[in-house]
């Protein structure tokens, strides 16, 4: 079965600019959620999305939106892109996304440079 | 969410057991305590999670304190590619989300 991919896998971006980027989940998963990874901040979470719908969302500025297909792929979207953006950005996807003991497996990332 | 504390690194030989430590006094009686692992250059990975009692799989063991508010995860023999950030990572039991909320995790490097 194939793993999380996750498009493109590097990515440079200018100030200003927007930036969408894929991820398309193992197949039969329902749940994607997003993840932002710097060195000073770790792992944060950025939002997830069940069923084509949003059910859950970090603290995040708007900027930062996302949405899922009816194939349950993702994608989530930068707008007016800040240096502060640059990051790996990881895509996580498991069968239901609740309860406790659903694994996530997570895709390789996004690597975004923003200059 | 109940928070987690590791220690921000730890050193081991290849083929020796590995102890990784996580506090979590604040536990709540329906948390799962869960472990992942990031390889450098990858997402990360899930190894294991328990409730109360210890817990075997292929990659470790977790075995868990009497009052939960501490756990161990056990690599039985460490290998170089065991090198990796290790998280714990607590997860409600009606949770309905795939929400992980990382710490900063323990670095732990292997040497041969």
């Amino acid at each position: 079965k194939a793993g999380v991919t996750q498009t493109p896998r590097y990515l440079i971006k200018t100030r200003g600019q927007q930036v969408t980027l894929s991820c398309s989940p193992i197949s039969g998963h329902r749940s994607v959620s997003w993840y932002q990874q710097t060195p000073g901040q770790g792992l944060q979470f950025l939002f997830e999305y069940f069923s084509e719908t949003q059910r859950n969302k970090g603290n995040f500025p708007g900027r930062f939106s996302g949405r899922q297909f009816s194939n349950s792929r993702s994608e989530m979207n930068v707008s007016t892109l800040e240096l502060g953006d640059s990051a790996l950005y990881l895509c996580a996807s498991s069968l239901a996304g609740g309860y406790s003991y659903n694994e996530q497996f997570f895709g390789p990332g996004t690597r975004l440079t923003v200059l | 969410d109940a928070k987690t504390t590791q220690p921000n690194s730890m050193e081991s030989n290849e083929e020796e057991p590995v102890h990784l430590p996580c506090n979590h006094s604040t536990i709540s009686g329906t948390d799962y305590i869960h472990w992942y692992r990031q390889l450098p250059s990858q997402g990360p990975e899930y190894v294991i999670h328990g409730l109360t009692s210890n817990v075997n799989n292929r990659m470790a063991s977790l075995a868990i304190a009497e009052d939960r508010k501490s756990s161990t995860l056990i690599l039985h023999r460490a290998t170089l590619r065991d090198a990796a950030v290790y998280y714990c990572i607590l997860r409600g039991y009606s949770s309905n989300t795939g929400k992980l909320i990382f710490g900063q995790g323990t670095t732990l490097q292997v040497k041969p």
